[in-house]
């Protein structure tokens, strides 16, 4: 089955800086990428996503990007704000019928220091 | 807005005790989950059902058992609960057809249950 990795698992950054978080996948044949964002006392939302045929998504502050080669894709938060800070996770599909199944990372903690 | 639900946000259970948490959904999705929530292990699947009647196991089953007799409900069962499924345990639904490629899954708030 399908392994995701994430890092960092815990990050903190300045308001106003910029944050990156990673993840990797094991199954070249994964072809969806979404991110979810958890915050206090609620469930994961999905923020961005992007398919295995685009190399890069922007929405406003946030941006994704996947590198398919190294099977890594990655979460870009700019100017960053204390509501960003959240639990992150990312995760992987993988393709086929019957195949309903996400596989999430670990999660990273974000905190933006005001 | 797609609205998922959970009977409760927070439970105290004993151990051996039979523990039924709900989760209702009003968008009309075939898939439904449930995940538990641990720190450090993230998002781990338990099951999953994607139809009426219909179940399959997800990463971690054991010790859990499901029943889905409507659409729009999802029941997890922990037949005789221990203090290791003390977690959060998080609710999420999928339509079957995924629109533009997007195979979102919409969560429910969560119920943080603890077994002493």
């Amino acid at each position: 089955g399908e392994n995701v990795e994430q890092h960092p698992s815990t990050l903190s950054v300045q308001e106003g800086d910029s944050a990156v978080i990673k993840c990797t996948y094991s199954d070249s044949a994964s072809n969806y990428f979404p991110w979810y964002k958890q915050e206090l006392g609620k469930g994961p939302q999905l923020i961005i996503d992007i398919r295995s045929n685009v190399g890069e998504k922007k929405d406003q502050r946030i941006a994704v990007t996947l590198n398919k080669t190294a099977k890594h894709f990655s979460l870009h938060i700019t100017e960053t704000q204390p509501e960003d800070s959240a639990v992150y996770f990312c995760a992987a599909r993988i393709p086929g019928a019957g195949s309903y199944q996400l596989t999430f990372g670990k999660g990273t903690k974000l905190s933006v220091i005001p | 807005d797609v609205k998922v639900t959970q009977s409760s946000r927070y439970l105290v259970k004993r151990t051996g005790e039979k523990v039924f948490l709900e989760c209702v959904q009003d968008m009309d999705h075939e898939n439904m989950f449930w995940y538990r929530q641990d720190p450090g292990l993230g998002l781990r699947l338990i099951y999953f059902s994607y139809d009426v009647k219909m179940k399959e196991k997800g990463d971690i089953p054991e010790g859990y058992s499901v029943s889905r007799e409507k659409k729009e409900r999802f029941s997890l069962i922990l037949e005789s609960a221990s203090t290791n499924q003390t977690s959060m345990y998080l609710c999420a639904t999928r339509p079957r057809l995924a629109g533009g490629g997007r195979y979102e899954q919409y969560f429910g708030p969560g119920t943080r249950l603890t077994v002493t």
